[in-house]
């Protein structure tokens, strides 16, 4: 099994709202990533957990909140976004945090934001 | 800081051909380099990953090499086919902080046409 799972799919979200976006592996990962991919752009990391620490954060605004509940669940709170958050949040996993040649990166399907 | 370069940013050829991407990198300090495919909203599949010690990877008819120390990486899609229509993304990883980061060269967009 290489797979993330990623919910929702599809989200649409007021400015005033308040979501999550989910994401689970069981590939016994111990590092897990959220990536944010507007449209015709490369993916940008946001946030790096490495062993359910917080290990990188890109300056991302506080409006985003990552949080690890355990070693196969990444989250994301969302809460007053802006239009120009609208996007695809990209999770990831690779085997270990701590570097070591080698380690694939596993993607998810992704979660479309659309913010109005 | 570290940038990923790729070029051209689409190419449209006939089912067939050999084709070669090309990804150049600034930062030669890099822990492995990863070749990426994304159909259009979709999220990304990881084709080839090449580690720093290594030259060149094979899967299929896709061959990726990588010469670190001129910062260059290119794939190889043989006898290319219309399924072969993607973006293609390269990505280097190094390490900050401790943890794996890794950067994405902006994609080339693949047409192959039957």
């Amino acid at each position: 099994d290489t797979e993330v799972t990623q919910t929702p799919k599809h989200l649409v979200m007021g400015m005033t709202n308040k979501k999550s976006l989910k994401c689970e592996q069981h590939m016994g990962h111990r590092a897990m990533y959220w990536y944010k991919q507007k449209a015709k752009k490369p993916p940008e990391l946001m946030f790096v957990y490495s062993y359910e620490k917080l290990s990188i954060n890109e300056s991302v605004p506080s409006r985003f909140s990552p949080e690890c509940p355990n070693s196969s669940l990444l989250n994301l709170h969302l809460h007053a976004l802006q239009p120009e958050d609208s996007a695809l949040y990209l999770c990831a996993s690779s085997r270990q945090g701590v570097v070591i040649s080698g380690n694939t990166i596993y993607f998810g399907e992704g979660s479309w934001l659309t913010v109005v | 800081k570290q940038e990923v370069t790729q070029i051209p940013a689409a190419l449209s050829v006939p089912e067939g051909e050999n084709l070669v991407l090309n990804c150049s990198f600034t930062d030669s300090a890099i822990y492995n380099l990863q070749w990426f495919r994304q159909d259009p909203g979709k999220g990304l599949t990881s084709l080839l990953l090449i580690q720093s010690s290594q030259r060149e990877q094979t899967s299929g008819r896709l061959n990726a090499s990588l010469d670190k120390s001129s910062g260059r990486s290119t794939l190889y899609i043989a006898a290319s086919q219309p399924g072969d229509s993607a973006t293609y993304l390269c990505a280097v990883s190094f390490s900050q902080g401790g943890s794996e980061k890794l950067v994405f060269g902006k994609g080339m967009k693949l047409t192959v046409n039957p």
